[in-house]
């Protein structure tokens, strides 16, 4: 079955601090992935996303992930969190279509707080 | 461009009431979907269309119903509201990737 781990369901760094977000992945094809961030009662904001090639992917704000098909993992990583990191990180993955997705499987969520 | 809209933003029902939720796009997209968030559990897909006139089935469909009669709008509706139902609601559309309206929060008392 298609599922999205993400093992740490809190995360407390210090602003200045390195972070990196874990998601791992269970998807039989070649995946498509994702990393959201969700700000106290926003919606959803994409920071990256793998479809192909490159396995490092930058996005906004920073962030950058490294899609390692032999863990099955995708993690977010950020060299100097900065306050305004504080929120919630989803990690995704597409499924469903052939050639393509059709719906995102979502894993639950880590909450990250920062500390001044 | 407003991209994705929801309405209402809050909303609070008896259990057994009716609502339609709301969501439109202007971004031409042809694939749209319904997801709700809960706490501890990501969001999941309830319902989504991947153009006008067809509609299927995500992972937690029981309990709404959907359907998509122009490109523009995909309204989930709820027949008889039932406390499980408290939640926030995602409308999403997608061209290659998945763009999130800003949600709405149903509470069911």
């Amino acid at each position: 079955a298609q599922s999205v781990t993400q093992p740490d369901i809190h995360i407390t760094v210090s602003e200045g601090a390195s972070l990196e977000l874990r998601c791992n992945y269970s998807y039989g094809a070649t995946p498509y992935l994702f990393w959201y961030v969700q700000s106290p009662g926003q919606g959803l904001q994409l920071l990256l996303k793998y479809f192909s090639g490159d396995t490092l992917v930058q996005g906004i704000k920073g962030f950058e992930a490294e899609f390692k098909r032999s863990q099955s993992s995708f993690n977010l990583r950020k060299p100097s969190v900065h306050w305004s990191d504080a929120a919630e990180y989803f990690c995704a993955v597409g499924a469903g279509s052939s050639g393509g997705y059709n719906k995102l499987i979502f894993g639950a969520g880590t909450r990250l707080a920062v500390h001044p | 461009n407003a991209g994705v809209t929801q309405t209402p933003k809050f909303q609070v029902l008896k259990t057994g009431q009716s609502m339609t939720l709301q969501c439109a796009q202007d971004m031409n997209h042809e694939y749209m979907s319904w997801y709700r968030q809960d706490p501890g559990m990501g969001l999941r897909l309830i319902h989504y269309s991947v153009g006008a006139g067809i509609t299927d089935q995500g992972e937690v469909p029981n309990g709404y119903n959907v359907s998509r009669s122009t490109t523009e709008d995909f309204p989930l509706r709820l027949l008889s509201a039932a406390p499980s139902q408290t939640s926030v609601y995602f409308c999403a559309t997608q061209k290659y990737e998945q763009f999130f309206g800003p949600g709405t929060r149903l509470t069911v008392l």
